[in-house]
């Protein structure tokens, strides 16, 4: 089956600065791909939808200035906490497809620490 | 909108049957079904399409009612292995749009 990896998994870092995630499709090329955020004891919410070559879309209420994804390729897309917050910390997964009525294949997720 | 899933939580004995149920107010392209454990990223079960549609894999099966905008999964026989949160992902613009996540049904088994 198709992998996505996710990088890092887990990070640590003090309120104030950045974090970059990547997310590949290890086998596959990913006409798109999709971020999502997980707070404890609550479901998955899409933040954005990122296709390669082209602007994000964001989720009404995901702040495009906070968190800045670019989708470089068909196989990376990366998605950067900008001056990350407290309140930022959570578990972000990202996912791909290969075509519109594909499964979406989920990485294994980054659980973000801010301090 | 956020589709609804039913029950919040359930406690079985391995062996016994469950159901779990996702509706939504709005008409659907698709329901993907995930089950995911603590601390790991959601694991894929099925993906259906069409309205009727019924798919099953082993003793997991699911139903898509395109007309009632529902969908039922069916854990039968249910073993230690099937403990963890069931989300149900919905698709309603197009079939490459990202899911809107159910709040999710815990499912307890027990010896």
């Amino acid at each position: 089956g198709a992998v996505v990896s996710q990088h890092p998994s887990r990070v640590i870092c003090k309120s104030g600065t950045s974090v970059k995630i990547e997310c590949r499709s290890l086998d596959f090329q990913a006409t798109t791909m999709f971020w999502y955020r997980q707070f404890p004891k609550q479901s998955l919410m899409l933040m954005a939808t990122s296709n390669e070559g082209s602007k994000a879309t964001y989720e009404q209420g995901v702040e495009k200035d906070k968190f800045l994804i670019n989708h470089a390729s068909l196989t990376l897309s990366t998605l950067t906490v900008t001056s990350a917050h407290p309140e930022d910390s959570s578990f972000y997964i990202c996912s791909a497809i290969q075509g519109p009525t594909s499964k979406q294949y989920f990485g294994p997720g980054t659980r973000l620490t801010v301090t | 909108q956020q589709p609804v899933q039913s029950p919040q939580a359930v406690i079985l004995r391995e062996g016994e049957d469950a159901v779990i149920n996702c509706s939504s107010s709005k008409a659907l392209y698709s329901v993907h079904w995930y089950r995911q454990k603590h601390g790991e990223a959601p694991v894929f079960l099925m993906i259906l399409l069409k309205g009727g549609e019924q798919k099953g894999h082993e003793k997991i099966s699911a139903s898509f009612n395109e007309k009632k905008q529902q969908s039922s999964l069916y854990l039968t026989a249910s073993q230690l292995s099937y403990s963890g949160t069931y989300f149900c992902g919905t698709v309603t613009g197009g079939g490459a749009d990202g899911l809107t996540f159910g709040k999710g049904t815990h499912l307890i088994i027990q010896p």
